[in-house]
């Protein structure tokens, strides 16, 4: 595709519920970055895949995160028994190869509001 | 872990006023990316300084990578309204994973 494109833009739900967010990257990257952003802070590291695998993913605050990549292309980030303290956006970003440096392209996020 | 911290939160100038942006990381970096997050918008790479005391610039911006690879700065000149957004710097550590770590922005406004 001509950019990442990330599902839903928005997302409201209630407490205790279950989510889920897509990340479609551009097509060819290997590398696929999920990112949580606060308002008035910055992006905030998640986890980092470089194909299917996880390369990092020493950012996921608990265990109700996680997040697949099975093909090696879209990425889904779970979300179990959310509280209200997860609302913010929920950026994606992908790079070519993933190298160390190489600039990534962010999509438009995920606005989650847990109620 | 590695934080990387930026000074100052918020600056709003005058049309036409300089302004700075300043980086630093409690850990050395192999290399230093800049972003800027229009509002309401996600953020858009602007450059990447990867050697030590490394100048870019780019039109009326100018880039800095500091000799210890562990601090940076961006430094606009003669500010317009279009310079309007948050900017981030971001860095990899030097011998670690290869995730970009963001720090808190500064917020820059203009006063036409």
């Amino acid at each position: 595709g001509a950019g990442v494109s990330q599902t839903p833009s928005n997302k409201v739900t209630e407490k205790g519920k279950y989510v889920e967010l897509r990340c479609d990257p551009i097509s060819g990257h290997t590398a696929l970055y999920w990112y949580r952003q606060s308002l008035g802070q910055g992006p905030e590291f998640l986890i980092y895949f470089q194909g299917t695998g996880a390369a990092d993913d020493s950012g996921l605050p608990n265990d109700r995160f996680f997040a697949v990549r099975p093909e090696g292309s879209v990425s889904t980030l779970k979300i179990q028994r959310t509280e209200r303290g997860d609302s913010a956006v929920y950026l994606c970003a992908s790079s070519p190869s993933g190298g160390r440096g190489e600039k990534l392209f962010f999509g438009s996020g995920t606005q989650l509001s847990v109620l | 872990g590695q934080q990387v911290m930026q000074i100052p939160q918020y600056q709003h100038v005058q049309e036409g006023e300089d302004f700075t942006t300043y980086c630093n990381s409690s850990t050395t970096l192999s290399n230093i990316q800049w972003y800027k997050q229009r509002p309401g918008g996600h953020p858009v790479f602007l450059i990447q300084l990867v050697k030590s005391g490394e100048v870019k610039k780019q039109k009326r911006l100018t880039f800095q990578f500091g000799e210890a690879k562990k601090n940076s700065s961006l430094h606009i000149t003669a500010t317009q309204t279009t310079d309007v957004g948050t900017y981030f710097c971001a860095g990899v550590t030097q011998g670690g994973s290869e995730k970009l770590v963001f720090g808190k922005g500064t917020k820059l406004t203009v006063n036409p």
